[in-house]
């Protein structure tokens, strides 16, 4: 099985600060796609990079994939409180409709 | 509303028993998924499915089994539960290539 690794595992830091989370694999991602799941909840979809260099913004959140499409990262600028959660990164083995392989995650802590 | 309905979101088992877990969506989404959720193991694929009656195997499918019979309700059964299969359980459904909905997530306990 092709591994998909997150870094940091766990990560708490205080409101306001700014943190980026990683993701890497020694594969080529067709794609990959960011998910957050909340205590007691489904983990739900932040969003979707295809293109190698790709950068995209949710809000504070910015999302970038490695110009080799091997890494990507989140950064989170002023993190909020509602910013905690457990951080999730997939992808799929082959291109089309196979099923996504998730990491492992990384729990984000923010602390008021 | 759209979405995913898992049920029950909560259950206690025997050892031995069989258990049946369900999922509903309304997204008329083609692909329905089963994962477990487990510290240190991350989401792991146990079955899906790509179409009504069309299952494959995941990662993790000893001891399970799916039924897909309308698109809408896709069925995980644990034949014979063990302890082993304490876990929260997440399905999920997608259209082709795209992102997953998942639902709230079972958490069963095999006791």
């Amino acid at each position: 099985t092709q591994l998909l690794e997150q870094s940091p595992q766990f990560l708490s830091i205080q409101e306001g600060e700014n943190l980026t989370v990683y993701c890497n694999s020694s594969s080529v991602f067709s794609s990959l796609q960011w998910y957050r799941q909340e205590p007691g909840e489904g983990p739900v979809l932040l969003v979707t990079v295809v293109t190698g260099g790709e950068v995209k913004k949710l809000k504070r959140l910015t999302f970038q994939f490695g110009d080799a499409r091997k890494d990507s990262s989140l950064h989170i600028t002023a993190a909020q409180t509602g910013d905690t959660g457990l951080y999730l990164c997939a992808w799929r083995l082959r291109e089309g409709n196979t099923p996504l392989v998730f990491g492992k995650g990384t729990r984000l802590s923010v602390i008021a | 509303d759209a979405g995913i309905t898992q049920s029950p979101r909560h259950k206690v088992t025997e050892t031995g028993t069989p258990v049946t877990l369900r999922c509903h969506q309304t997204e008329n989404h083609r692909y329905m998924y089963w994962y477990r959720q487990d510290p240190g193991h991350g989401l792991r694929l146990i079955h899906y499915s790509y179409g009504v009656k069309d299952t494959d195997k995941g990662e993790v499918s000893d001891g399970y089994s799916v039924s897909r019979s309308k698109t809408e309700d896709f069925l995980l059964t644990l034949e014979s539960a063990t302890s082993s299969q304490t876990s929260v359980y997440f399905c999920a459904s997608s259209d082709a290539g795209y992102g997953y909905t998942f639902g709230s997530g079972t958490r069963l306990t095999v006791v």
